[in-house]
């Protein structure tokens, strides 16, 4: 089955200790991205990545990491979590970006809370 | 630069009532425009799409035209039902962006639907 994964699903952790978000994806899409969504703000992109090897920041990318090392695989690193990152985060990937008549395959999601 | 504005919600109907959430956008060059669905406790996906002028996108008895003289792309559906309750976002894309970006979506803030038996 053709699907984005990500783990953990939900998560609670203290501020300051870094965590990992992991995504794949089983559909060899070469662009993958990451979302947050928020209460009022709707979907803000963090970062995404054209292909292995290459990745670019989105519209808030501060305090997040990424790395595209294989084409499956686009973890989401957040070194040092802040309160402010408590929110739902979206992986998603498509072949070209979905920006052209492509279309974009989302993630389940996870929920994501630092006290 | 680009961008989406979508009626805020949320939006209460009566089953079997008619649902029209406005989307318009601003961009430059052609963009294709799109409509995804979140259903409750899932992720987003694809309603419907059109790529062009006076395209019509169509699925599950909802529709949305390409109106370039209007930048709009308003979702319709003539009778809803409770299971179509759920988050819907516009988005947009820029076909004419170069490198990176032109692979992006820029989505609405979204519109909660709620319909009532």
């Amino acid at each position: 089955e053709a699907q984005v994964t990500q783990n953990p699903r939900y998560l609670i952790t203290v501020t300051g200790k870094k965590l990992t978000v992991t995504c794949s994806q089983n559909m060899n899409h070469e662009y993958m991205s990451w979302y947050r969504q928020d209460p009022g703000l709707g979907l803000r992109q963090i970062y995404y990545s054209m292909n292995v090897e290459v990745t670019d920041k989105g519209d808030v990318p501060e305090g997040y990491k990424v790395s595209r090392k294989e084409k499956r695989n686009f973890p989401l690193i957040l070194e040092s979590p802040s309160p402010n990152q408590t929110s739902l985060y979206f992986c998603a990937s498509s072949f070209s970006g979905g920006g052209g008549t492509g279309e974009l395959f989302f993630g389940e999601g996870s929920r994501l809370t630092v006290l | 630069g680009n961008s989406v504005t979508q009626m805020e919600g949320p939006v209460t109907l009566s089953e079997e009532a008619f649902l029209t959430i406005n989307c318009t956008y601003t961009a430059t060059g052609y963009p294709s425009l799109f409509w995804y669905v979140q259903y409750p406790g899932e992720g987003l996906q694809l309603l419907l799409k059109a790529t062009k002028a006076d395209d019509k996108g169509s699925n599950k008895g909802f529709e949305a035209t390409y109106r370039k003289e209007t930048t709009s792309f308003h979702l319709e559906k003539g009778s809803v039902q409770v299971s179509d309750s759920a988050v819907y976002f516009c988005a947009l894309s820029d076909r004419s962006g170069y490198g990176g970006s032109q692979g992006n979506l820029i989505f609405g803030k979204g519109t909660k639907l709620s319909v009532k038996p």
